[in-house]
């Protein structure tokens, strides 16, 4: 079975510069939610889409910005990175007819150094 | 706002143990409650759920949890722990309604001695 795909599942990047990861949602899913795990720390949600229109918001910082396709994929573009964003950046989806389960990605590894 | 505690973050058992994994939770109605494993830089995979009806739930991996409400708690079971379950468990909580965003709890880390 398909599950949610998400790119690339490494990234190392210099502080101060930009990050885009990917996440490819299971075909006919209509929620994306993306979350950020630090070392050691649970996942935390920063931001999810509906219907490719922001539903709601967590603890993303003004630095990252989000934004979901017309073919359902979504976008986490990260700026000015700093070395706290190192973290693992997972990908959800899910289908409101199946009464909202999350599906995860594997995840991205972000690594700032 | 939902909440969920997981008061142990580190359970170590011996192969063929058994196992049980604490988790408690704050919401207003009646939640959908999910246990999640994450194996070292793997992904979560959603071992089980429960959404509503009967209050033990089967999972993957010959896990099993029970929902009692009047205790707030979805604790995890397992009768006898393999090597191979060596991971990071989160238990998660998400509304029943409207806007679904699972909230984790922080994660027990379970060692298996042999």
């Amino acid at each position: 079975a398909a599950g949610v795909i998400q790119s690339p599942r490494h990234l190392i990047k210099e502080k101060r510069e930009t990050a885009t990861l990917k996440c490819y949602p299971i075909p006919r899913h209509d929620t994306v939610y993306w979350y950020q795990q630090g070392p050691g720390q649970d996942p935390q949600f920063l931001i999810s889409f509906y219907e490719k229109m922001q539903s709601d918001k967590g603890s993303i910082p003004d630095r990252f910005s989000a934004q979901q396709f017309s073919d359902y994929h979504s976008e986490l573009n990260m700026s000015s990175l700093e070395l706290g964003d190192s973290a693992l950046y997972f990908c959800a989806s899910s289908f409101t007819g199946d009464g909202n389960e999350a599906f995860f990605g594997q995840g991205t590894r972000l690594t700032v150094v | 706002a939902q909440s969920v505690t997981q008061p142990d973050i580190h359970i170590t058992v011996s192969e063929g143990a058994s196992l049980e994994l604490r988790c408690n939770y704050s919401y207003g109605a009646t939640p959908y409650l999910f246990w999640y494993v994450q194996s070292p830089g793997q992904g979560l995979q959603l071992l089980l759920k429960y959404f509503s009806g009967d209050t033990l739930v089967q999972g993957i991996k010959g896990f099993e949890a029970e929902f009692k409400r009047s205790q707030s708690s979805f604790n995890l079971r397992k009768p006898s722990v393999h090597w191979s379950d060596a991971a990071e468990y989160f238990c998660a909580v998400g509304p029943s309604g409207g806007s679904y965003i699972p909230t984790f709890g922080r994660g027990t880390s379970l060692i298996v001695h042999p």
